[in-house]
């Protein structure tokens, strides 16, 4: 049972736009989302976060929106660039909960 | 400042073996979480020590045991090794998750196991 969803597998992005990788949850008790990037052969690097008071955090390139109605969130990159090119997962918790759900990743590609 | 690091980066194991994955806390966590991540699947959540003691269980077996040490350092132990746990295993370490809210948890690079 996945509860953390990323439907799209690939995404290809000219360099300089903007990239939205999507993500979908289904547990409503969860309440803390992280964004990780993943290059091969590391470990995932935590990117962004957001916690369900919030429906919008800021870091630089990176934003990531929360509506929690629709059990959806998105990161976007803006401007894309080839160092972007990586695994990006979307994980979630629950307050109090020691674990990570995590999604099966998108694969971004930024074109030169 | 040290982060995750694990050992060793690659095993090959046959079925019905036993393997013992280790793991060495970022510098000042007390927290390591063990996750399996299958090909092509996100990272699934094994089991998390804290202070020496198992902290959470995902939905894992048994023959799935860990040890935290005084010093945050971390083993994963599997017993009768099932082809089907060829997988990276990821070690990933946190001040203290779960309390007064979520923090990120900073992963080593993983070990990649096979199972022949």
């Amino acid at each position: 049972d996945q509860q953390v969803k990323q439907n799209s597998p690939s995404l290809s992005v000219q360099e300089g736009r903007i990239s939205i990788l999507n993500c979908d949850y289904t547990n409503s008790m969860f309440d803390y989302f992280l964004w990780y990037k993943k290059y091969p052969a590391e470990g995932p690097t935590f990117l962004i976060s957001i916690s369900s008071i919030k429906d919008k955090n800021e870091d630089g390139r990176f934003t990531v929106f929360l509506n929690k109605s629709a059990k959806h969130l998105s990161l976007h990159i803006v401007p894309s660039q080839p160092g972007d090119s990586a695994v990006y997962f979307c994980a979630a918790s629950g307050t109090g909960a020691n674990n990570l759900f995590f999604g099966t990743g998108t694969r971004l590609t930024v074109i030169p | 400042e040290t982060g995750v690091t694990q050992s060793p980066t690659h095993l090959i194991k046959t079925r019905g073996q036993q393997v013992t994955l280790r793991c060495s806390s970022q510098s000042g966590h007390n927290t390591v979480s063990w996750y399996q991540q299958a090909l092509g699947q996100g990272p699934q959540f094994i089991f998390q020590y804290y202070r020496e003691e198992e902290n959470g269980r995902g939905n894992f077996p048994p023959r799935f045991s860990g040890l935290q040490f005084p010093n945050y350092s971390s083993e994963l132990n599997v017993n009768a090794l099932e082809l089907d746990d060829s997988a990276l295993y990821l070690c990933a370490s946190s001040p203290m998750w779960g309390v007064g809210g979520s923090d990120e948890q900073f992963f080593g690079p993983g070990t990649r196991l096979t199972v022949l």
